[in-house]
């Protein structure tokens, strides 16, 4: 069963563009998180979309958003860069369900974005 | 606001040692605690995950404990091998919703030397 991929793996930017990050979740996985991880903040959850919907929301400004394919593919957008968003992007896939004990996250190996 | 730490931020010890890796969390409202390993350049592995009732897990030569009351966990690491060299993320996710949305530590970067 092939893992979580995220492409590009090396993205890099000047500020004021934007970049539009992908994430391929493991098979029959309906619920994708996207998390941001920098040397000063460390990892912070940014959003979770499942079926097609944003379903859960940290606290990072509009200009980061996302959407969901129905094939449960990803992407994640960030408008107008700025050097403080250089960082690794991780992505992870699971169920989605809401059971108890909750399902596993999978993590992808991330896109590292560089912002110059 | 959960927040959660990380003590040492690095450790350096030679192989065959045993070690412990602390995380500490501020709201003791948790639902599950996990612990990660992430290899430079990859993304996280988890490596144990401890339910808000339970007080231990283990797999090989790894020990995992919660201590819900005192916000503590801790991360044994028995006989250690120059492979367990890796970043060590601590991550809780507190009651209701999904399995997203968990608050990682900052990390303790460990080198098992030879």
């Amino acid at each position: 069963k092939a893992g979580v991929t995220q492409t590009p793996r090396y993205l890099i930017k000047t500020r004021g563009q934007q970049v539009t990050l992908s994430c391929s979740p493991i098979s029959g996985h309906r619920s994708v998180s996207w998390y941001q991880q920098t040397p000063g903040q460390g990892l912070q959850f940014l959003f979770e979309y499942f079926s097609e919907t944003q379903r859960n929301k940290g606290n990072f400004p509009g200009r980061f958003s996302g959407r969901q394919f129905s094939n449960s593919r990803s992407e994640m957008n960030v408008s107008t860069l700025e050097l403080g968003d250089s960082a690794l992007y991780l992505c992870a896939s699971s169920l989605g369900l809401r059971t108890d004990p909750p399902d596993t996250q999978y993590f992808g190996p991330g896109t590292r974005l560089t912002v110059l | 606001k959960q927040e959660v730490t990380q003590i040492p931020a690095a450790l350096s010890v030679p192989e065959g040692e045993n070690l412990v890796l602390n995380c500490s969390f501020t709201d003791s409202a948790i639902y599950n605690l996990q612990w990660f390993r992430q290899d430079p350049g990859k993304g996280l592995t988890s490596l144990l995950l401890i339910q808000s009732s339970q007080r231990e897990q283990t797999s090989g030569r790894l020990n995992a404990s919660l201590d819900k009351s005192s916000g503590r966990s801790t991360l044994y690491i028995a006989a250690s091998q120059p492979g367990d060299s890796a970043t060590y993320l601590c991550a809780v996710k507190l009651w209701g919703g999904t399995a997203s949305k968990l608050t990682f530590g900052t990390g303790t970067r460990l080198q098992v030397t030879l």
